[in-house]
């Protein structure tokens, strides 16, 4: 069971926008902002997309955004392509006084 | 820019230590400023953190792992290392180094990532 919670599964046609949410608490996801979220193909390492809630890195489409509200993050993404199906994970701080890292499950985007 | 690679067996025999060592290109671990990170997904799972190691040694494990972990560097070849010991199949995973970034010691960023390698623990 993984310390941030996302749904398993979105999918949206091209051209749509989509959102992954990954809740927390105040411990990690709503006591900070520093939020950040992977891109990960089959059978490839993940991407950085996302960090500190909303930037993005050097390189990564502005079709990728972040936000926050609370104990949630959320990763939109808009003008959906084909190329964007893969699985997403989302991070974040944690002041935990034992898990120094934690992890979403994960969300399977599908492009229909 | 910073490129990072695993290397070692791909295959451990159950009981028996996984080692894996990641090598850095294109930046310095004596750099300081970063979190130099084990990271594993067990297979059509999701990431794992296992532990980091920064450039001055300081090491921090994930307490489920904590017992079996070992994470070492070499400045001198730009090389940080995993031991794993007494491995079980539930060991199999790919496993990933990476670039951790954060804050008071915790990294919450991971980039760049390796290629990841998968190891197997079977007899």
């Amino acid at each position: 069971q993984s310390a941030l919670t996302q749904p398993a599964s979105v999918s949206g046609s091209p051209g749509q926008s989509i959102t992954i949410s990954c809740t927390g608490t105040s411990s990690d996801v709503g006591g900070y902002n520093y939020v950040s979220w992977y891109q990960q193909h089959p059978g490839k390492a993940p991407k950085l997309m996302i960090y500190d809630v909303s930037n993005r890195p050097s390189g990564v489409s502005n079709r990728f955004s972040g936000s926050k509200s609370g104990n949630t993050a959320s990763l939109t993404i808009s003008g959906l392509q084909a190329e964007d199906e893969a699985d997403y994970y989302c991070s974040s701080y944690t002041s935990s006084s034992t898990l120094y890292v934690v992890f979403g499950g994960g969300t399977k985007l599908t492009v229909l | 820019q910073v490129q990072l690679q695993e290397s070692g067996p791909g295959l451990v025999k159950p009981s028996q230590t996984l080692s894996l060592t990641c090598t850095v290109s294109g930046g310095s671990i004596s750099s300081g400023g970063y979190y130099w990170s084990w990271i594993r997904q067990h297979p059509g799972k999701g990431l794992e953190w296992i532990g980091y190691i920064y450039y001055s040694g300081s090491t921090y494990y994930n307490p489920s792992l904590k017992s079996r972990v070992t994470i070492s560097v070499d400045t001198s070849k730009n090389q940080f290392s995993l031991k794993l010991s007494s491995v079980t199949a539930a060991d199999t995973a790919v496993y990933y180094c990476a670039r951790g970034g954060g804050i008071a010691a915790r990294p919450y960023w991971f980039d760049p990532w390796g290629q990841g390698t998968l190891v197997t623990v079977s007899s």
